[in-house]
């Protein structure tokens, strides 16, 4: 079955780094675009970023570009989320999430894993 | 601002039908970019609950069921239940900003 299993949150000061990675298993990740995306304690969902399934596609949010980079390695079947310059508003669950062929859902989730960006 | 718009709060009794709309612009649902709808169960993660606007995945009861007209869609649980209660949100793709846009939730209570 399809899983995807973040890691890599925690607590950050503001300007730190942090880098995430999403495992994905039970299906075949080089062929799936590959997205995060979070959600600020007791707010909605966040598309944050998205990449294609060789990598070729790269696309950011608006609030996020220029600080954080989107990677895969498809022989490792992992998808990264690089976060630097962090801020106290990228405080969120951040779930990675798998784009079927052929359609823009996204129809496998994460668990999610907690960024918290607080002195 | 989310690019979607949906009310921000619905409830209904046990056994009740309840229809949650979802508003979009040119740029998502005119260009050929369905809605897709997810279930957030309180603690977990969102869940695809119905995709290209009215069709269901595997597992999904038939009691969810998706509607369009014109620049809206429309999810309806029939049948309420207590464990539907949690906050559904409506997602299409935007061609302006190149990614993916979400509603901005509708929390369900299952009086």
């Amino acid at each position: 079955q399809v899983q995807l299993v973040e890691s890599g949150g925690g607590l950050v000061t503001p300007g730190g780094s942090l880098r995430l990675s999403c495992e994905a298993s039970g299906f075949t990740f080089s062929d799936h675009y590959m997205t995060w995306i979070r959600q600020a304690p007791g707010k909605g969902l966040e598309w944050v970023s998205a990449i294609g399934s060789s990598g070729s596609y790269i696309s950011y949010a608006d609030s996020v570009k220029g600080r954080f980079t989107i990677s895969r390695d498809n022989a490792r079947n992992s998808l990264f989320l690089q976060m630097n310059s962090l801020r106290a508003e990228d405080t969120a669950v951040y779930y990675c999430a798998r784009r079927p062929i052929y359609n823009w859902n996204l129809d496998y989730w994460g668990q999610g894993t907690l960024v918290t960006v607080s002195s | 601002q989310p690019v979607l718009t949906q009310p921000p709060s619905m409830s209904g009794a046990p056994g009740q039908r309840v229809t949650i709309s979802c508003t979009g612009s040119g740029s998502n649902f005119g260009t050929g970019y369905d809605i897709h709808w997810y279930q957030q169960l309180p603690g977990t993660a969102p869940k695809l609950l119905i995709y290209d606007y009215t069709d269901r995945p595997s597992g999904v009861p038939d009691r969810f069921s998706g509607s369009r007209s014109g620049t809206s869609a429309s999810l309806a649980i029939s049948g309420l239940q207590a464990e539907d209660e949690g906050t559904y949100y409506c997602q299409s793709y935007d061609s302006s900003l190149s990614g993916w846009v979400f509603g901005g939730g509708t929390k369900l209570t299952v009086l």
